[in-house]
């Protein structure tokens, strides 16, 4: 099956700095790939996305790439601020009908003020 | 809007007896229910798989016998821990969509089980 690899585990920046997080992924297959915020005591919530016709995505400071070829996505967070902190994954989606998706093991982000 | 209810957001059971959870979808049909477990430090191991229409698909490491599932129609679906163990407690979560696999499941605020 997918297997979804991610990094760094923890990742700590000041305020105001850029965050970054990489994933890559084994299936060429998987075309859709979200990114999920959780914030302690909380269940995960979909922050960003992006699928396999877009190289890039920008929701307001969350930036997405998707490089293909060498089967890797990231999500950068612009201009960090102390509500970013939190624990993010990243997740890859099976393709072939079986709506499986497999989650990378998680980055936790603290934000310094 | 819609959201994914999960009930009970807590609890606790004693060591080998039984829990069951409940995930209700509000708002959309959930054609597929995927029951998701983060184990302490961990992240989501997906448990099992149901879609409308197809027999609920199990990973490795889970079984219908340990975790049975029950999706009777588009927007419930409920899951048993049989005989709980420590090695069970985390929190469940349960991630329903309305669509296929290119888009992200919305996820209920999961059931946090611990075992005594």
């Amino acid at each position: 099956g997918e297997q979804v690899e991610q990094l760094p585990s923890i990742l700590r920046v000041q305020e105001g700095s850029s965050a970054s997080i990489n994933c890559s992924y084994e299936d060429s297959a998987s075309n859709y790939f979200p990114w999920y915020k959780q914030e302690p005591g909380e269940n995960p919530k979909l922050i960003i996305d992006i699928r396999s016709n877009m190289e890039r995505k920008q929701i307001q400071e969350l930036i997405v790439l998707l490089d293909k070829k060498a089967k890797r996505f990231s999500l950068h967070i612009t201009d960090t601020q102390p509500g970013d902190s939190a624990m993010y994954f990243c997740a890859g989606a099976a393709t072939g009908g079986n709506n499986k998706l497999t989650f990378g093991q998680g980055t936790v982000l603290s934000v310094i003020p | 809007g819609a959201l994914v209810y999960q009930y009970p957001r807590r609890t606790i059971c004693k060591s080998g007896t039984s829990m069951r959870m409940e995930c209700q979808a509000v708002g959309f049909q959930a054609t597929s229910v995927a029951w998701y477990r983060q184990s302490p430090q961990k992240t989501f191991e997906l448990i099992a798989l149901s879609t409308v229409n197809s027999a609920i698909k199990y990973e490795q490491n889970f079984t219908q016998e340990k975790f049975p599932i029950s999706h009777p129609n588009l927007s419930f679906s409920s899951m048993t821990v049989l005989n709980a163990y420590l090695e069970d407690r985390g929190l469940y979560l349960c991630g329903a969509r309305a669509g296929g696999w290119n888009q992200a499941p919305l996820f209920g605020e999961g059931t946090r089980l611990s075992v005594l």
